[in-house]
Parts: structure tokens; C-alpha cells; sequence
């Protein structure tokens, strides 16, 4: 089956620690995308990658850093410089470059900071 | 700066009831604008994208107009079911943003059918 998978399901975090968001994609799409989500908010751009090996901030990348060194992996470090990490995360992809494409996203991973 | 607004918040209907959930949008220089589905805890699911060119999309009981030039998106869904539960977020892309996928999302309107 194609898709989007993320680990862990449900993560605690203490303070200061530092916690690595897995997100892989079996549908060799170009672009991934992760946001955060507050309760009773909609999603907010953290960071978003369109090819291997680059990567952009998005709208809220203080204290947050990500890789892309392969295709099918964008995995999300939130730092202990994030003062607010308690947070839904979602993790999206899309094939590039067509004027249809839609977002898929996987199924999230919540984080609490203990 | 692009803000998306959905109103209400909240909603709850009768099952049965035909519904119309708000989307608006301060920019008009959008390259297209989705209507997601969400379930408690769970990723966004796409129901319906309709490109800056046209005015409405349909998908079963769901239909997605657009108006550019009001800023305004609404998604009606036809006979109600309990199933229909979750919230419904619209998220616009921009015209600047249109290479790099970069979304916009609403704050979401949370529906209850009740049997």
C-alpha cells in the first residue's frame, strides 16, 4: 500500500530534551512538508523540502530542524529551544510541479512535554 | 498576507439536514483552494480541489464552489449522515507559492450529525 507513515504515534519529551519525528513516503512524491497543529487551530508550516539534500523554513521554524538525505524520508528534530513544543504534527507530500496536486497526509504524531 | 478564516467553529445539525461550511480569504491571487476532511487524531484526508479557473467541484454528496473576486469558498454537503462527524479545513495555495506547494489553512469548522 502507498502512503505516509509516522512514528511514533504519541511521544513525551522532557525538558530540554531534544526528540526526532520519523515521516517516510512510499509514493515517490518529490515535495514533503511538515506542520504543527494546536488545538482548535489549523495547520502552521514548519519546514518543507522539494528535492534530496535541501530544505526551507516555513512560517514557525524557530527551535525545529529537519533533513532530507533521501527521497522517501523527512524526518522532524524538535530542539530544547522550542519553548512550546505540546503540539499535534503532521506530515504531508505531493508529486511537484503539477497543477492538480493534492496533499497527502500521514497520520500524525502527538507530542506532549512532560 | 493571505488569512484564511472558516466560520463557524462549530457546528451541529440533525441527521438528514443539507449543511454549507464558510471558507474566506483575504488574497485573491490564488493558484487553487482544497476542502480536507480531518477525524479526532487523526491526518487530513482531500476531499475536494478546485483550481483558481473554476467556480465549483463535486464529489458524491459534497459540492466546493469558489468565488475569487468575494475571496469566498463554500463546501455543501447534501443529506447529512453521522458519518460526516469530524472538521473540515480549507487551506488556499497562492499564486506566488504556486512551485512550491505551500499552503494556507483556516482554522477548521468542527461538524456533528447527530442520528
Amino acid at each position: 500500500d502507498g502512503g505516509i507513515t509516522q512514528s511514533p504515534k504519541y511521544l513525551f519529551r522532557k525538558e530540554g530534551q531534544n526528540v526526532t519525528l520519523s515521516c517516510e513516503q512510499n509514493l515517490n512524491h518529490d515535495a514533503m512538508y511538515w506542520y504543527r497543529q494546536d488545538p482548535g487551530q489549523g495547520l502552521r508550516l514548519i519546514y518543507y523540502s522539494q528535492i534530496v539534500n535541501d530544505f526551507q523554513k516555513g512560517d514557525i521554524a524557530e527551535g525545529y530542524s529537519v533533513s532530507r538525505e533521501k527521497k522517501e524520508s523527512f524526518p522532524l528534530t524538535v530542539t530544547s529551544a522550542q519553548k512550546n513544543p505540546t503540539a499535534f504534527y503532521l506530515c504531508a507530500s505531493t508529486l511537484a510541479g503539477t497543477s492538480t496536486d493534492t496533499q497527502y497526509f500521514g497520520p500524525g504524531t502527538r507530542l506532549t512535554v512532560l | 498576507k493571505q488569512e484564511v478564516t472558516q466560520i463557524p467553529a462549530a457546528l451541529s445539525v440533525p441527521e438528514g439536514e443539507n449543511l454549507v461550511l464558510n471558507c474566506s480569504f483575504t488574497d485573491s491571487a490564488i493558484y487553487n483552494l482544497q476542502w480536507f476532511r480531518q477525524d479526532p487524531g487523526k491526518g487530513l484526508t482531500s476531499l475536494l480541489l478546485i483550481q483558481s479557473s473554476q467556480r465549483e467541484q463535486t464529489s458524491g454528496r459534497l459540492n466546493a464552489s469558489l468565488d475569487k473576486s468575494s475571496g469566498r469558498s463554500t463546501l455543501y454537503i447534501a443529506a447529512s449522515q453521522p458519518g460526516d462527524s469530524a472538521t473540515y479545513l480549507c487551506a488556499v495555495r497562492r499564486i506566488r507559492s504556486s512551485n512550491t506547494g505551500k499552503l494556507i489553512f483556516g482554522q477548521g469548522t468542527t461538524l456533528q450529525v447527530k442520528p
